[in-house]
């Protein structure tokens, strides 16, 4: 019940093209589902997140749909570039505590 | 405003042994988090501390311990080290309340 699945493992997208993450959770007690870009040697970094209460939040190329009578949810990136080139990991948090993360999606944007 | 930041950056050591790992949080984050991230894999929950008490636990056994500092720093330490320890171990910090996370650059642990 505590498991975040995350599809595809990886993505390839050609420069300019839309990549899309998807995500599904099981546990209800879920109310915060973040997204992190990870690069190789680095932390992952923060790129955008979401609460329940709002089906869909958009920050410049990227953009998180939810749905909650699913259990799903999902990272776009619109006008994808080379730089994107990174894993990805969406993530689910039960009121603001510890963090369960999906497996991860490793994404080759191709110039 | 400094970010979190986690030393060393790289440590090997044998099995058997034991490693300190060690974390300050973010300006103004009262909170820090321990994860373990295997190769290919995303990040484990270890235990997360508040006020210089742990505030829940993943799945890691005993040999897992850590502490937080007055000033909100904090050390991960792990005893009898075996080779499946081997990960990068990353630190998070996050104001209290606010659910957002904020990793530091991680310590790359070889275990040999």
């Amino acid at each position: 019940q505590q498991q975040v699945k995350q599809s595809p493992q990886s993505l390839i997208v050609q420069k300019g093209g839309i990549s899309i993450i998807n995500c599904a959770y099981e546990n209800t007690a879920f109310d915060y589902f973040p997204w992190y870009q990870q690069f190789p040697g680095k932390g992952p970094a923060l790129l955008i997140a979401i609460r329940p209460d709002v089906s869909e939040k958009k920050e410049g190329r990227f953009t998180i749909s939810f749905n909650k009578s699913a259990k799903q949810f999902s990272l776009h990136i619109m006008d994808s570039q080379p730089g994107d080139s990174a894993t990805y990991f969406c993530a689910a948090s039960p009121y603001g505590q510890n963090f369960v993360f999906g497996p991860g999606t490793r994404l080759s944007v191709l110039p | 405003e400094t970010g979190v930041t986690q030393s060393p950056t790289h440590l090997i050591k044998t099995r058997g042994q034991q490693v300190t790992l060690r974390c300050s949080s973010q300006s103004g984050h009262n909170t820090v988090s321990w994860y373990q991230q295997a190769l290919g894999q995303g990040p484990q929950f270890i235990f997360q501390y508040y006020r210089e008490e742990e505030n829940g636990r993943g799945n890691f056994p005993p040999r897992f311990s850590g502490l937080q500092f007055p000033n909100y720093s904090s050390e991960l330490n792990v005893n009898a080290l075996e080779l499946d320890d081997s990960a990068l171990y990353l630190c998070a910090s996050s104001p209290r309340g606010g659910h957002e996370q904020f990793f530091g650059p991680g310590t790359r642990l070889t275990v040999l």
